[in-house]
């Protein structure tokens, strides 16, 4: 079976730009995570969301973050205007009610 | 609030034995205990859950005490291959927070032949 899937898996741009980072779930998964983890503060939950629909997004950071979950089988963070601290690995979980999470490979993401 | 893991790290010589802790200073549902290997994605090992028996996956094994809020993990005769980054993610009990995990800082775990 095909796990998480994110991409891209590395990301490398300027500051200011627009960042995209994609993420399909598994299959018959009702619920999905955005994860951010660097050294300083390790894995931290950005936003989850429950049958498309965002449940707690207490940790996005700022108004610059965002989320999307058009349909059951994709999920989108963008950032925007992008800055270096943002610089991190993102990753994307989803599981079935509160079972284990999956996570995708993450994406690397260097803001220069 | 995030649990707190203890210790922050550890070094093992291949055969011994190793106990990773994790506390809290809420009220648990559930604990979920993860390892990661440097430039990978956590991967699960078990779920410990509200009045469930301890867990075992291989020689590893998990206890939860929910009185005092706290799991913890047992490395037993432990392999290269337990080397990485060890995370317990903890589920609050009541609330609107079904599903939510909160990660520890994590313990980082080496073995050595």
């Amino acid at each position: 079976d095909a796990g998480v899937i994110q991409s891209p898996r590395h990301e490398v741009t300027e500051m200011g730009q627009e960042v995209t980072l994609r993420c399909k779930p598994i299959s018959g998964h009702d619920y999905l995570f955005w994860y951010r983890q660097t050294m300083m503060r390790g894995l931290e939950l950005l936003i989850y969301f429950n049958n498309n629909v965002p449940i707690d997004d207490s940790g996005m950071p700022e108004d610059r973050f965002s989320a999307k979950m058009p349909n059951a089988s994709f999920s989108t963070l963008k950032i925007q205007p992008s800055e270096p601290r943002d610089s991190a690995v993102y990753f994307c979980a989803s599981s079935h009610g509160n079972q284990p999470q999956h996570f995708g490979d993450g994406t690397r993401l260097s803001i220069l | 609030q995030q649990p707190v893991q203890s210790p922050q790290a550890v070094i093992l010589r291949e055969g011994e034995d190793a106990v990773i802790n994790c506390s809290s200073s809420k009220a648990l549902y559930s604990v979920h205990w993860y390892r990661q290997k440097h430039g990978e994605a956590p991967v699960f090992l078990m779920i410990l859950l509200k009045g469930g028996e301890q867990m075992r996956h291989e020689k590893i094994s998990a206890s939860f005490n929910e009185k005092k809020q706290q799991s913890s993990l047992y490395l037993t005769a432990s392999q290269l291959s337990y080397s990485g980054t060890y995370f317990c993610g903890t589920e609050i009990l009541g609330g609107t927070s079904y599903g939510k995990l909160t990660f520890g800082q994590g313990t980082i775990l080496t073995v050595h032949p």
